[in-house]
């Protein structure tokens, strides 16, 4: 299963940012963290991932800490097209694959 | 912007008979990827398929799944005497690289009666 923890659900206003926080303690040293979400009932959306450094896309912001133990996803003015579980994997670079956990329900409120 | 294709999105089948799922992965992708979600649970992890072969693949895929990349476009999951317990959600995924984001199409909904 996925080495993550994330909470089980976050409410966020909408047009502020969303942080959401991933514990990842057990990460090994080649290992990515990524993020994806899923819209209800939709395929999951790859949103970034990122290795050691912090990650800026189109979509979010990847903030890794220093010791790669934990990490937080940042949407910077949230929608509420932003409704979604959120879901913080961590990528075992020798399996051609990622485990989705349960991640957080990200509620977003007008 | 490119997408996973999947066909069809709503399958209705009877139990034991078999089925097929397609999936036309973006073109310069290399890997492939079959996954499932039975309502209200997680989403889990079939099989990965790289280099026309099954590279990984879970306790799930068993042996009345197969996949197979027949003309070098399309992805298909073939389950070959389906069960109620099949019915879910199916998703295929492709990326370009082993480490980069996955692609995930909008899913086929099975239900087996």
């Amino acid at each position: 299963d996925a080495k993550t923890t994330q909470p089980t659900s976050m409410d966020c206003a909408e047009g502020r940012a969303a942080n959401l926080p991933c514990n990842h303690s057990t990460i090994s040293g080649n290992e990515y963290v990524y993020w994806y979400r899923q819209i209800h009932s939709q395929g999951p959306q790859y949103i970034i991932h990122g290795l050691k450094n912090n990650e800026t896309n189109e979509m979010a912001s990847l903030i890794i800490t220093e010791d790669r133990k934990s990490s937080t996803l940042i949407l910077p003015h949230a929608t509420l097209r932003d409704t979604a579980v959120y879901y913080c994997i961590v990528g075992m670079n020798r399996d051609d694959k990622i485990i989705f956990g349960k991640g957080t329900r990200l509620h977003i409120l007008p | 912007e490119p997408e996973v294709t999947q066909t069809p999105s709503h399958q209705v089948t009877q139990m034991g008979q078999e089925v097929i799922l397609r999936c036309v992965p973006i073109s310069n992708h290399l890997y492939f990827y079959w996954y499932r979600q039975i309502l209200g649970q997680k989403v889990e992890f079939l099989v990965s398929f790289y280099n026309n072969e099954i590279s990984e693949k879970s306790e799930i895929f068993d042996d009345q799944f197969s996949v197979e990349r027949p003309d070098g476009s399309n992805f298909t999951l073939k389950i070959r005497s389906t069960k109620l317990e099949d019915s879910a959600m199916y998703f295929c995924a492709s990326s370009v690289g082993r480490w980069d984001g996955y692609t995930f199409g909008s899913g086929t909904r099975l239900t087996v009666v």
